[in-house]
């Protein structure tokens, strides 16, 4: 099971960038996925969740808006299109699978990507 | 939105010792939905535990969660030099699904 994020970089104020993630080694389609990120030296904060089919979809409010989240499960990719990005998007942004264990009672993220560093600057 | 209040901030122990983290939840949550989390540097977070006390694959026995309601705990036993990292707690709630503690740093003394 592996999670791996591309398509970070350096981006001015009100930039766009688009990340991708790519799954592989589990049924993708059948799995609900996040993304989750990381400012530097801060706490994890959950921006964004996808339902297995793409729909529906959920944001964190800071991004709500600004960010949108879809799949193409045919490529077994998840996708975070951040539009207006301002410096406190700078981050380490992860994509994470939904998994419930306890038979499906649990609701946890595993596994993660190695992340991708989004940085805001002018 | 549930909060969850991890403490102490950092944690300075040595390897061999045990160390008891806590996470505190602002409002009763079920431990079908409480999650612990390992962040070493550089590196992604890897899960420990799920519904509050279960043993994620791969996680030595060394590692325990327990609690339930508003208190949860990590702790983890005869501490190896690779247990050194940041912790955290997590939350799956209705919104936003996932929240997390600010994490623990238990740092070598």
């Amino acid at each position: 099971v592996q999670l791996v994020e591309s398509g970070g970089g350096l981006v001015q104020p009100g930039g766009s960038l688009r990340l991708s993630c790519v799954a592989s080694g589990f049924p993708f389609k059948s799995y609900i996925m996040n993304w989750v990120r990381q400012a530097p030296g801060k706490g994890l904060e959950w921006v964004s969740y996808i339902s297995s089919g793409g729909s529906p979809t959920y944001y964190a409010d800071s991004v709500r808006g600004r960010f949108t989240i879809s799949r193409d499960n045919a490529k077994n990719s998840l996708y975070l299109q951040m539009n207006s990005l301002r410096a406190e998007d700078t981050a380490v942004y992860y994509c994470a699978r939904r998994v419930g264990y306890c038979g499906g009672d649990c609701d946890t993220l595993d596994p993660w990507g190695q992340g991708t560093l989004v940085t805001v600057s002018s | 939105e549930t909060v969850l209040t991890q403490s102490p901030g950092t944690l300075s122990l040595s390897p061999g010792e045990s160390a008891t983290l806590s996470c505190r939840a602002s409002q009763s949550v079920s431990g079908f939905y409480l999650a612990w989390y390992q962040q070493k540097p550089g590196q992604a977070p890897r899960l420990l535990i799920y519904g509050a006390s279960t043993r994620a694959s791969g996680i030595p026995d060394r590692f325990g969660g327990s609690g339930s309601g508003t208190d949860f705990t990590l702790t983890i036993s005869r501490l190896e030099p690779e247990d050194f990292a940041v912790y955290y707690c997590q939350h799956y709630g209705v919104s936003p699904p996932y929240t997390f503690g600010q994490g623990t740093k238990l740092e070598i003394k």
